[in-house]
Parts: structure tokens; sequence; C-alpha cells
């Protein structure tokens, strides 16, 4: 079965501190992205990732393909950071279908 | 400015009644697609379109239909609303399957 699974559901963070959130999925994909909700509902796309690693300002997004995992790490966090973020894949079998993870609720605190 | 537009962003109707929610792009994007967000459920996809008359369905796409006459059109048309497709939609675009996705603001539907 094609599943997303995200850890942890919920993280509090104090300002600067570093943030890792987990992605892992079932079967083999062909994309993966990362997505950012904003506490007003928008959702942002942060990274679109198939293998290695991609880092934009304070956010870095790992991928290892082997082990079905990727990681989005955030640097000095701040309070600006607190949002919601999703996993998102396309699984090879399935198109160009996108599932999402359940996404992790983000609080970092001043 | 790029962007993604969805209308209308808020809606109140009543069980049986036809909708359209319109998406439309203004970045010559070749995938669009529609998603609905309830709580506990998170995001699901409902259909995608690769291309102009190409369309596929998603995860639950039962309930809606789409149509993509246009490149930059994309509507989700619900036929007969229930109140189970009471939800947050988005639509989203993006150049290929697998790029960067760019997502429009949102419509909150409440079907009574």
């Amino acid at each position: 079965k094609n599943e997303v699974e995200q850890s942890p559901q919920n993280l509090t963070a104090q300002e600067g501190e570093f943030i890792t959130i987990n992605c892992s999925y079932s079967v083999g994909i062909s994309a993966l992205h990362w997505l950012q909700q904003h506490p007003g509902g928008g959702i942002v796309s942060l990274f679109m990732l198939s293998s290695g690693k991609k880092k934009h300002g304070r956010l870095i997004a790992t991928i290892n393909i082997q082990e079905k995992h990727s990681s989005l790490h955030i640097t000095a966090s701040h309070p600006r950071d607190s949002a919601v973020y999703i996993c998102a894949v396309i699984f090879k079998a399935a198109g160009n279908k996108l599932t999402f993870g359940g996404g992790t609720r983000v609080l970092v605190k001043p | 400015e790029a962007q993604v537009t969805q209308n209308p962003r808020y809606l109140i109707t009543v069980t049986g009644k036809k909708l359209t929610v319109t998406c439309s792009q203004n970045m010559n994007h070749e995938y669009m697609s529609w998603y609905r967000q309830d709580p506990g459920l998170g995001l699901r996809q409902i259909y995608y379109s690769m291309n102009v008359e190409v369309t596929d369905k998603g995860d639950v796409p039962e309930g809606y239909k789409v149509s993509r006459k246009e490149k930059r059109n994309f509507p989700l048309i619900l036929e007969s609303p229930s109140p189970n497709q009471t939800s947050l939609y988005f639509c989203a675009s993006s150049l290929g399957g697998s790029g960067p996705q760019y997502f429009g603001p949102g419509t909150r539907l409440l079907v009574l």
C-alpha cells in the first residue's frame, strides 16, 4: 500500500533551536515535496527532491532513496517558522498522483 | 505576478445544488490539481490534469468532476453536493507532474 508517514505530529521548540521533521514512505517514488502551511491556511512549496540534499536559507531538505526517508531541518528556528510542514510524494507506480503525509505542526516559542 | 487564483474563497450551499469552483493560473503550467483538506485526514488529491483534455483521478474523486479545456483553467464541479463534501479545497499548478507546486489560496465550502 502506498503510504507516507511523518514524525513527530507536533513539535515545540525554543527560538534558535535546530528542528528536524521526518518523512518515511512505503515504496519507490519519483519525487518528494516539502510544503509549509501557514496558520492562515496558505500553502507554500518549500522543496522538491528526487535525490540528495537541497538548502534554502535556514531550511535544509535531504532524502535517502534506499531507506525511503526524507528529513526537513530548520536551523536557528524563529517564531515565524511556526507552521504545519507537510511531506508529499509521487509514487512511481501511481502516475503523477500526489500522496500526502499527515503533517507536522511546529511551534517555535520566543 | 505569478499566481493561482480560486473563486469563490468561501461558499455556503445546500445539498444537491450544483456548484463550480474555478481555478486559474498565469504561469503556463501543464500540471494542475485539486485537493481537499479535512481535520484528521490531511490533504488528499481529488483530480489532476497533465495537460489540456488530460485528466486523472486522485485518491478521492467520487462526487467531483473536472474539465481542462484551456491550459490556464481547471474548474472543480460538484454536480450534487453533499454535507460530506464540506471541506477546504486547494487548487495547485506546476510546470510538470513532479515540479514544485504553486497553490491557490483555498476555497472553504460548507454544504448544509
